[in-house]
């Protein structure tokens, strides 16, 4: 099973907006909805940040928000802030026998 | 309180054996999948693999299977990682994580290092 591709990195200033894509194949992200989207500072946990392709976890800002096309999921950052400074991992499921697979990561820099 | 408490950091041989366990609380334990993930040093997150304590089904990434165990004690509410002989290549941070339809809870991480 092979990791989904991210861009290694994302940059942009504050206030922007920026998108982050994440490719997968017709085994997984383009045969399931089921594409959730993570946050990890450094030397923290790993935090959900949107499920199901589109859905926000309560808690989360509503400047994330997430799509998909095809094979390839997005994640956008709206209004971009200091603290969205971080590493975002997309993950699929990738069917009852593997389960699921994640991306490489993109780090986000704010300039 | 709705969390995972993972076990603390291990230092380890080459060819040891070794066990480090998930406890839950604040939610039925056998009514989601728990899963492994790891990061080795500097890099991404991996999956490793899911069990459902209920029943103890378990799937492992084909990365993964046949190098660890995964399994659970639904009595106490823990999920245990396990590797029969480690290798300095399982140098990293393990989270457990409560699966619903996503990674919702997680764990604070394991770190294991495996020198000689």
């Amino acid at each position: 099973q092979s990791a989904l591709t991210q861009p290694a990195s994302v940059s942009g200033s504050p206030g922007q907006s920026i998108t982050i894509s994440c490719t997968g194949t017709s085994s997984d992200v383009g045969n399931y909805d089921l594409v959730s989207w993570y946050q990890q500072h450094p030397g923290k946990a790993p935090k959900l940040i949107i499920s199901e392709v589109t859905k926000r976890p309560s808690g989360v800002s509503n400047r994330f928000s997430g799509s998909k096309s095809g094979n390839t999921a997005s994640l956008t950052i709206s209004g971009l802030q200091a603290d969205d400074e971080a590493d975002y991992y997309c993950c699929s499921y990738a069917g009852s026998n593997t389960f699921g697979v994640f991306g490489g990561g993109t780090k986000v820099t704010v300039l | 309180e709705v969390q995972l408490v993972q076990s603390g950091a291990e230092v380890k041989k080459p060819g040891e054996a070794l066990k480090i366990s998930c406890k839950a609380s604040g939610y039925r334990f056998t009514s989601y999948w728990i899963g492994w993930v790891r990061q080795m040093p500097g890099k991404g997150l991996e999956w490793m693999g899911v069990i459902y304590p209920h029943d103890s089904d378990t799937r492992y990434s084909p990365s993964f299977q046949g190098q660890v165990t995964i399994s659970a004690d639904k009595s106490i509410s823990t999920a245990y990682l396990q590797w029969s002989s480690l290798k300095a290549s399982d140098t990293a941070i393990y989270f457990c994580a409560k699966h619903g339809a996503a990674f919702d809870l997680w764990g604070q991480g394991t770190m294991v290092t495996v020198s000689s």
